[in-house]
């Protein structure tokens, strides 16, 4: 199994270019996230997701768009970018909880950094 | 979540325990206390969890205090590449959502 993968691993954008940043997890799972994380500082939520079909907003979502066509896929998108969004952006993904253990374990992806000049 | 406090760094000498606080004196009863950790420049890792009881795994053990108002992460022998950013987070386990502090650094050191 190879978890969650993102591609790119490395992105440099000049300010008001598009892209999108591809998460795929091979784990059956639900639940899949897009986090950011700005130096020094912890993990933020973007946009996040319970299902195939399925997109909600995190705590930071504003400048971001995504959608989960697929269950194995989650895409963030930047339609017109700006400095502020230079970060290292992570995904992750998650079973369901089921039974009686609820269980939050969160697998990772390698992240992808991106810079906007 | 409920809000959890930790220190910002600590230290610890290669072979030697671990001990990491969490403080979350506002934690639910539904609530469990999760640690996670994250190396260098690597998404986070998820290390243990647990609600009241203490709890171990091959990676480390927790220590939740009766009142549960308060927790410790123990990493039985720390080695280098136990270095690493820790977090710890209370979460109801359903929820949807984790919520990720600054963690606290530790240096492991020879």
């Amino acid at each position: 199994n190879a978890g969650v993968t993102q591609t790119p691993k490395f992105r440099v954008l000049k300010t008001g270019q598009s892209m999108t940043l591809l998460c795929a997890q091979d784990m059956n799972h639900e639940y899949m996230y897009w986090y950011r994380q700005d130096p020094g500082m912890g993990l933020r939520l973007i946009h996040y997701s319970v299902g195939e079909g399925t997109t909600a907003k995190g705590e930071v979502p504003d400048g971001y768009n995504v959608s989960r066509l697929k269950k194995q896929n989650f895409l963030l998108g930047l339609e017109s970018a700006a400095p502020s969004q230079t970060s290292v952006y992570f995904c992750a993904s998650r079973q369901t909880p089921l039974g009686r253990e609820f269980h939050n374990e969160q697998f990772f992806g390698p992240g992808t950094r991106l810079t906007v000049l | 979540d409920a809000k959890t406090t930790q220190p910002p760094s600590m230290d610890c000498a290669e072979g030697r325990a671990a001990n990491l606080p969490c403080n979350h004196s506002t934690i639910s009863g539904n609530e469990y206390v999760y640690w996670y950790r994250q190396i260098h420049s690597q998404g986070p890792q998820y290390i243990i969890h647990g609600l009241k009881n203490n709890e171990t795994n091959e990676m480390a053990s927790l220590i939740i205090t009766e009142d549960r108002k308060s927790s410790t992460l123990i990493l039985p022998h720390a080695t280098l590449r136990d270095t690493a950013v820790y977090y710890c987070i209370a979460n109801t386990g359903t929820a949807s959502k984790l919520t990720f502090g600054t963690g606290t650094r530790l240096q492991v050191t020879l």
